[in-house]
């Protein structure tokens, strides 16, 4: 099983829609996690952090829930310029300190006009 | 302003032939990592480094080496044991501790030739 799974997609979304993005971890031990954004050829970038509170950024809402090891994201109200491959990202740290990500594949979302 | 760079953008290897890739950050960030990234596949983590003159392997160290001599430059070599270089290759780093993300750099593309 890998450590980080994501629906594989592609979304391709009407613009204006909803669209929610989920994301399971295996690793009970995984301390933070985060929602990146990665356009064709680039880098990733820092979207948004996850709390088990859900938080919100304009139209982004991210929810973590321990229990159940699962992620979501959600986009509301989507642009063209939300198109992307969103990324599902876990830390964990070991006993000795060192920390390291684990990447889901991503979900390759397209918004259609 | 501060950042991570990666330099070349694009790197041409022929077969058998040692390259390095570099990758430098002004953010006075302790941990540094290098990833590859495949089509279709997540990040996967080669090396990390915590501290200078200390490094760790990752989940496909074989075939790569680094060096951490200074806080600032944490430079990849792809040796010719590597039997599939052709890849995307991203640096980053992190503040130790905290649930901060990653600030990546903006990629080398390495292509065996």
């Amino acid at each position: 099983r890998k450590e980080v799974e994501q629906d594989p997609g592609p979304f391709n979304v009407p613009e204006g829609a909803t669209v929610a993005f989920n994301c399971t971890y295996s690793n009970s031990a995984s301390q933070s996690f985060f929602w990146y954004r990665q356009d064709c050829r680039k880098e990733p970038k820092l979207l948004m952090s996850v709390y088990s509170s859900g938080n919100e950024d304009g139209r982004f809402t991210a929810q973590l829930n321990r229990a159940s090891q699962y992620i979501s994201l959600l986009i509301r109200d989507s642009k063209l310029s939300d198109s992307a491959t969103y990324l599902c990202v876990v830390n964990k740290k070991s006993n000795f300190g060192n920390e390291k990500l684990t990447f889901g594949t991503g979900t390759r979302l397209t918004i259609i006009p | 302003d501060g950042g991570i760079t990666q330099s070349p953008k694009y790197l041409f290897r022929k077969e058998g032939q040692n390259v390095t890739l570099s990758c430098e950050q002004n953010l006075n960030h302790d941990a540094m990592y290098w990833y590859r990234q495949d089509p279709g596949q997540g990040l996967r983590l080669i090396y990390y480094s915590q501290i200078v003159n200390d490094f760790q392997k990752g989940d496909i160290a074989e075939g790569y080496s680094v060096s951490r001599e200074k806080k600032e430059s944490f430079p990849l070599t792809v040796t010719s044991a590597q039997k599939n270089p052709t890849a995307f290759y991203l640096c980053a780093s992190k503040e130790q501790g905290g649930g901060y993300g990653y600030t990546f750099g903006s990629g080398t593309r390495l292509t065996v030739v």
